[in-house]
C-alpha cells in the first residue's frame, strides 16, 4: 500500500533551520509529485509547494520562495523540505502529500505530519 | 495568487441533514477544484477531485459540483463520522491554494 512516513517532531530556536523528511513506499517514486502543506495550531491548511520526483522541478507558494527548499533523493525514495530562518510563527504541523494521479493535481495520499515548534 | 473563499466558516447540523458548503475562486479555475475532510489531530483526506470526481473509497453521500469560479460540496445525509472541517483547494495554478475551511459541528 502507498505510504508516506515523515520524520519526528522538532524543536528549534528562531533563526535556525529545520529539514523534514518524507519517505515513500508502495509506488514508483518518480511518477508523482510531492507537496508540502502546513497547519499552524488551530489554523487552516497552507500549501507551501510541490516538487516533481521525476525531474526535481519545484513550484513554491510566493511567501515561501525565499526560505523553503524542497528536494528529493530518488535512491531512498525520500522527499525533503528545509525551512530556513525560522520564526515563532513557523510553528506548525508540516505534512507531505502525494498527487493522487499525474493529472489533474490533488493531494491523494498524506504523511502523518511532523510538528515543528519554534521557540526561544 | 488565486484566493479561495469558503462559506460558511462553520455550521451546525444534525445526523441525516443535507449539508452544502460553497467555495468561490478569485478567478476562473475551470474544474481544478478539490475538497478535503480533516478530523482533529489527523491528516486531511481527499474527498473530491476535479470538482466532482470521487476517489476510491469515498462514500457516495459526498458529491461536488461547479466550474469556473463557483463550487459546492454536498453531503446528502450527514453521518456521525462526517463531523469535521472541510477545505477546498484550487489546482489550476502552479501555486495551489486552500480555502479557510468550514467546520461542520453538531
Amino acid at each position: 500500500q502507498i505510504q508516506l512516513v515523515q520524520s519526528g517532531p522538532e524543536v528549534k530556536k528562531p533563526g535556525a533551520s529545520v529539514k523534514v523528511s518524507c519517505k515513500a513506499s508502495g509506488y514508483t517514486f518518480t511518477s508523482y509529485g510531492i507537496h508540502w502543506v502546513r497547519q499552524a495550531p488551530g489554523q487552516g491548511l497552507e500549501w507551501m509547494g510541490r516538487i516533481s520526483a521525476y525531474n526535481g522541478n519545484t513550484n513554491y507558494a510566493q511567501r515561501f520562495q525565499d526560505r523553503v527548499i524542497m528536494t528529493t533523493d530518488t535512491s531512498t525514495k525520500t522527499a525533503y523540505m528545509e525551512v530556513r530562518s525560522l520564526r515563532v510563527d513557523d510553528t506548525a504541523v508540516y505534512y507531505c502529500a502525494r498527487d493522487l494521479q499525474q493529472w489533474p493535481i490533488s493531494n491523494g495520499y498524506w504523511g502523518q505530519g511532523t510538528l515543528v515548534t519554534v521557540s526561544s | 495568487d488565486i484566493q479561495m473563499t469558503q462559506s460558511p466558516s462553520s455550521l451546525s447540523a444534525s445526523v441525516g441533514d443535507r449539508v452544502t458548503i460553497t467555495c468561490r475562486a478569485s478567478q476562473s479555475i475551470s474544474t481544478y477544484l478539490n475538497w478535503y475532510q480533516q478530523k482533529p489531530g489527523k491528516a486531511p483526506n481527499l474527498l473530491i477531485y476535479s470538482a466532482s470526481s470521487l476517489p476510491p473509497g469515498v462514500p457516495s453521500r459526498f458529491s461536488g459540483s461547479g466550474s469556473g469560479t463557483d463550487f459546492s460540496l454536498t453531503i446528502s445525509s450527514l453521518q456521525p463520522e462526517d463531523f469535521a472541517t472541510y477545505y477546498c483547494q484550487q489546482s489550476d495554478s502552479t501555486a495551489l491554494s486552500f480555502g479557510a475551511g468550514t467546520r461542520v459541528e453538531i
